[in-house]
């Protein structure tokens, strides 16, 4: 059974400019989490969506959004980057109230 | 006050020895409780979840939780140097809001 996916590995942009961070879930799981993990800080929680619906988000401002596909695969935008964006950005995903399995993460950094 | 509190660490263990990694939570109404494993430039992954009071082991694993002082630990018997890492705590409430709520993690370090 393939695990969660994520895309791209890594990703370099400069000040301003938006980045698009994908995940595709384990199959059957309709859960998809977003976390960031900056260096030396805890997961922080983004944004949780299910069954296509945004159903909770985190202490984050409205720049950091996302939207669950029919498939539920997920995408996470962040628009207008800020330096302290830089970070590693983990999707997870999970069926019904099981536990969260993680993605191998996108490393974002700003310029 | 963290919501979820870690030791730091680090914590050094000889190998073969017992490493014992611990974790606090202030929210009562926590639900579910997990164990994640993260390597140095890597995600996390699942060691072990736990929903009842007492133990539950899984081959060298053995999670504990005690709701009524709000902790939880893991014990790591036979400790071998693949095992350092940085351990993190996560915790979920039961309720709508189901993300996981982790703690800065604890770094292990199993010396040869």
């Amino acid at each position: 059974e393939a695990g969660v996916t994520q895309s791209p590995t890594h990703l370099i942009k400069t000040r301003g400019q938006q980045a698009t961070l994908r995940c595709s879930p384990i199959s059957g799981h309709t859960s998809v989490y977003w976390y960031q993990q900056a260096l030396g800080l805890g997961l922080q929680f983004l944004l949780w969506y299910d069954e296509g619906e945004e159903r909770n988000r985190g202490n984050f401002p409205p720049r950091f959004s996302g939207r669950q596909f029919p498939n539920y695969s997920s995408e996470l935008n962040v628009n207008a980057l800020e330096l302290e964006d830089s970070a590693l950005y983990l999707c997870a995903s999970q069926a019904g109230a099981d536990t969260q399995y993680f993605g191998p993460g996108t490393r974002l950094t700003v310029l | 006050q963290k919501e979820v509190e870690q030791n730091s660490g680090p914590l050094s263990v000889p190998e073969g020895a017992i490493a014992s990694l611990n974790c606090t939570y202030s929210d009562r109404g926590s639900q579910s409780f997990f164990w994640y494993r993260q390597y140095s430039g890597k995600s996390p992954e699942l060691i072990m979840f736990i929903y009842s009071n007492g133990d539950k082991e899984d081959g060298r694993f053995t999670a504990q939780l005690n709701k009524a002082s709000q902790y939880v630990s893991l014990l790591i018997r036979d400790s071998q140097p693949s095992d350092s890492a940085t351990y993190l705590c996560a915790v979920r409430v039961t309720g709508s809001a189901r993300q996981l709520t982790f703690g800065s993690g604890t770094q292990l370090t199993v010396l040869p």
